[in-house]
């Protein structure tokens, strides 16, 4: 199975702010990553998709960019309602597979 | 809308099985997969397996093939999963979630299984 590595762990920033979030595969993927929102008391939200897809109703703030091996979601101008933890997930081969999260903190 | 609704939390004793439910509306239920997806307290997310609805075939994830069984109910637009022989390490979130060419675009609100004696 892909083995996906995702750092920071953690992270703290103010709004207004930009963050980048990091994942690595344990071997080329292509583009098929996928970037993930989880809220308590909320559905998981898809972010992006194939890398640098945006979901309909992701805003525009955010990015991905990077293939084969080494992927970021970047968020840019923080707004309060963006802390949370994200997942990166692989798509390329089946069984697909998370990393391990990064919670984003209020600063 | 695309909304699964999922059933309420469970508390079971170990060695006992639980079957979850996952209705999906808003979209025709046969056209895409129906992952499960496994989260543990303070861990990450991890893939159980899938099903395609339209015809039922599966595919699970190694370390649950004698642990989860995937179904689904096409006249109902329902899909199902009973995990068996039920310990503390299956304590845990679980969510159904709508496949979209490998990645889940809608999820559903996920259920809380508690195994306790």
């Amino acid at each position: 199975d892909v083995q996906m590595t995702q750092s920071p762990s953690n992270l703290a920033a103010s709004p207004g702010e930009s963050v980048s979030i990091n994942c690595k595969a344990s071997k080329s993927i292509s583009k098929y990553l996928a970037w993930y929102q989880q809220k308590p008391g909320k559905a998981n939200k898809l972010l992006i998709y194939s890398g640098s897809t945006l979901q309909s109703g992701t805003p525009s703030r955010f990015s991905g960019s990077g293939s084969g091996t080494d992927f970021t979601l970047t968020i840019r101008n923080l707004e309060p309602e963006d802390f949370g933890l994200y997942y990166c997930q692989q798509h390329n081969e089946y069984p697909f597979t998370f990393g391990s999260g990064t919670k984003l903190e209020i600063k | 809308e695309v909304q699964l609704q999922q059933s309420g939390p469970e508390l079971q004793r170990p060695g006992a099985s639980v079957k979850l439910s996952c209705k999906a509306s808003g979209y025709t239920f046969t056209e895409y997969y129906m992952y499960w997806v496994k989260q543990r307290p303070k861990q990450s997310l991890e893939l159980i397996g899938r099903i395609d609805p339209e015809d039922g075939s599966t595919d699970y994830v190694e370390k649950f093939k004698n642990k989860a069984t995937l179904t689904a109910d096409t006249s109902s637009n329902t899909a199902y999963m009973q995990l068996s022989s039920l310990t503390s390490e299956d304590t845990a979130t679980y969510f159904c979630a709508k496949g979209s060419y490998g990645s889940f675009d809608y999820w559903g609100q996920g259920v809380m299984v508690t195994v306790s004696s």
